[in-house]
């Protein structure tokens, strides 16, 4: 039983290159979670999918877009990167279908950095 | 918009002693609050989860309270180890807002 797994676990792009973070779940959740965090700013939600075929903006969506492939497997997409993308990123899951009120469950990050 | 705030930013405490990290929030209509514990370089993870209806939860040395009609909650950590050293986080789940968290505090056990 793995958790929550997310690949890469670094990454380093030029501006203006595209990648995708790869998120997958073992736990069976219906709720999945990206998120970033940035020094001072703590954790903020970039997208979210409530349930399969579903998703959903945080507050911090704009540059980014995603995908449910799906229960398992949630992924974020850089389609041009930028300086300000320079963050750690963390995918979450959690068991709740809709209101999200069950614990959350993090990977391990990725770290990205974009020149 | 619901905005949640820890205080201290840091702390550093000698082993043993028992402690309070606090963590406050504007909007007092929460479905739940949790505490996370982040080790440097590590992702986050989930101490204890309070829901609304509830004034407190326990696990081991951790406890954690919950006062919905002030806008607070505090994490007490009996006698402290080193081990305990992390970042602290909280989170409140509000209305159909996801997670909402504090920016944290550094947590540094001496021994």
């Amino acid at each position: 039983n793995a958790g929550v797994t997310q690949t890469p676990k670094f990454q380093v792009l030029k501006t203006g290159q595209s990648m995708t973070l790869q998120c997958a779940q073992d736990m069976n959740h219906n709720s999945m979670y990206w998120y970033r965090q940035d020094p001072g700013m703590g954790l903020r939600l970039i997208y979210y999918s409530a349930s399969e075929g579903t998703t959903d903006k945080g507050e911090v969506p704009n540059g980014y877009n995603v995908s449910r492939l799906n229960k398992r497997e949630f992924s974020l997409r850089l389609e041009s990167a930028a300086p300000s993308q320079t963050s750690v990123y963390f995918c979450a899951s959690s068991e709740a279908l809709q209101g999200m009120t069950d614990t959350q469950y993090f990977g391990p990050g990725t770290r990205l950095t974009v020149l | 918009k619901q905005e949640v705030t820890q205080i201290p930013a840091a702390l550093s405490v000698p082993e043993g002693e028992n402690l309070v990290l606090n963590c406050s929030f504007t909007d007092s209509a929460i479905y739940n609050l949790q505490w996370f514990r982040q080790d440097p370089g590590k992702g986050l993870t989930s101490l204890l989860l309070i829901q609304s209806s509830q004034r407190e939860q326990t696990s081991g040395r951790l406890n954690a309270s919950l006062d919905k009609s002030s806008g607070r909650s505090t994490l007490y950590i009996a006698a402290s180890q080193p081990g305990d050293s992390a970042t602290y986080l909280c989170a409140v789940i509000s209305g159909n807002t996801p997670l909402v968290f504090g920016k944290g505090t550094r947590l540094s056990v001496i021994a």
